[in-house]
């Protein structure tokens, strides 16, 4: 079966951009949480999304912000960008967020 | 705030030899992750842990969970070259709803001829 598909793969923006990103999750799966993996941070938490509902939410300025739609697809957004922002983000997908994560390949985002 | 700890953070063995990996965490948790990245790489599920005292197998690697002791270990068998990568335990908290996973540093793995 399909994986965790994550769109685009690689990202170049300039400072003050904003910037969407999409995750579609293995089907029947309804979680679809967000992370950012940086070498200096390592693998952040941002957020994760159960039907349509944020349910859990990361130590991440407001400039970070999600949504999922009907069909659990999810769409992350980071206004105003930053240097800092530069990262690997990696989406998970699992049926309720209590059983085993699957990972997509991630969008590789560059700020310059 | 919840930490997580893996030792040691880099480890170059040779093949054949045994060795853990360790995964202390600060506070309840009756969830734990294991998961492999090649450099370049996603993550790549191997365990997941639901309550204490599991212990799961997977070919030269196995995982097990102390609740009480806060610590998991991650036991690699007569190692072999493939197994290089980098190994992230991840926790979440017991009182958390749904998926919130707190990753620790990371076990850099190097297998050597």
């Amino acid at each position: 079966k399909a994986g965790v598909t994550q769109t685009p793969r690689y990202l170049i923006k300039t400072r003050g951009q904003q910037v969407t990103l999409s995750c579609s999750p293995i089907s029947g799966h309804r979680s679809v949480s967000w992370y950012q993996q940086t070498p200096g941070q390592g693998l952040q938490f941002l957020f994760e999304y159960f039907s349509e509902t944020q349910r859990n939410k990361g130590n991440f300025p407001g400039r970070f912000s999600g949504r999922q739609f009907s069909n659990s697809r999810s769409e992350m957004n980071v206004s105003t960008l930053e240097l800092g922002d530069s990262a690997l983000y990696l989406c998970a997908s699992s049926l309720a967020g209590y059983s085993e994560a699957f990972f997509g390949q991630g969008t590789r985002l560059t700020v310059v | 705030e919840l930490k997580v700890e893996q030792n040691p953070l880099f480890l170059s063995m040779q093949e054949g030899k045994n060795y853990t990996i360790y995964c202390n965490y600060s506070t309840t948790s009756d969830r734990l992750y294991w998961y492999r990245q090649d450099p370049g790489k996603s993550l790549e599920s191997l365990f997941v842990l639901l309550s204490n005292g599991a212990v799961k197998q997977e070919g030269r690697l196995m995982a097990s969970l102390d609740t009480k002791a806060r610590l998991s270990t991650l036991h690699i068998t007569a190692a072999v070259h493939d197994l290089s990568a980098t190994y992230f335990c991840a926790v979440v908290p017991k009182e958390t709803s749904g998926s919130r996973l707190t990753f620790g540093e990371g076990t850099q793995l190097t297998v050597n001829p």
